[in-house]
């Protein structure tokens, strides 16, 4: 059984970092893409970013650019997503989710909540 | 990056259908065979529940079904039932990804 498990979330402060983690079992993580998906309170789901399955690509929403990074240790099965210079408006439950290609979001972990307030 | 276009929200009563619309443009729906729908019942993660246009996950209700036409995808329920309210979202292939911005179904 595919099972992801996001931690790290919490409370920080505007301007402030968060790294976030996500243990994966159950499949091959080196063989898949792997993605963030965030979703604000009340709002709709926004893809964030994704990485190739050995690490050498990573795309990125244009919101995140430059602040947000995603990595991965495929030896230890796991996800990393780094946030720095966080916002009010990066306050979201952060998603990791299996890909199965061609944006084919097949699995998703039970998600981490943020909050980014003063 | 474009966006798809679902209507806010749709109901039903139990033992009817509902169809939920998920448009695009010739770039992304019009052009790939890559549409997915997921659900979202309150306080849970998504779920997939179609893929590549109409193909079901293993463990998904054959009352969930879905189709293509043009640049519009649809996702149909069939036999209406409680536990199908939830919110419903579709994506589709296109670099970098995107979503609807989701249906609420309401059972009456």
């Amino acid at each position: 059984e595919v099972q992801l498990v996001e931690s790290g979330g919490g409370l920080v402060q505007p301007g402030g970092s968060l790294r976030l983690s996500c243990a994966a079992s159950g499949f091959t993580f080196s063989n898949y893409w792997m993605t963030w998906i965030r979703q604000a309170p009340g709002k709709g789901l926004e893809w964030l970013t994704q990485i190739k399955e050995d690490g050498s690509q990573k795309y990125y929403v244009d919101s995140v650019k430059g602040r947000f990074t995603i990595s991965r240790d495929n030896a230890k099965s796991s996800l990393f997503l780094q946030l720095n210079s966080l916002t009010v408006e990066d306050t979201a439950v952060y998603y990791c989710v299996k890909d199965d290609g061609y944006y084919t979001f097949s699995h998703w972990g039970q998600g981490t909540l943020v909050t980014v307030s003063s | 990056q474009s966006a798809l276009t679902q209507p806010a929200s749709v109901s039903g009563s139990p033992g009817q259908s509902i169809t939920i619309s998920c448009t695009g443009t010739s770039s992304d729906i019009g052009t790939y065979k890559y549409v997915s729908w997921y659900q979202q019942h309150p306080g849970k993660a998504p779920k997939l529940i179609i893929y590549e246009v109409s193909n079901r996950p293993s463990g998904i209700s054959n009352r969930f079904s879905g189709s293509k036409s043009g640049s519009t995808a649809s996702l149909t329920i069939s036999g209406l039932q409680a536990e199908d309210e939830a919110d419903y979202y579709c994506s589709s292939y296109i670099s970098g990804g995107v979503f609807g911005g989701g249906t609420k179904l309401t059972v009456l």
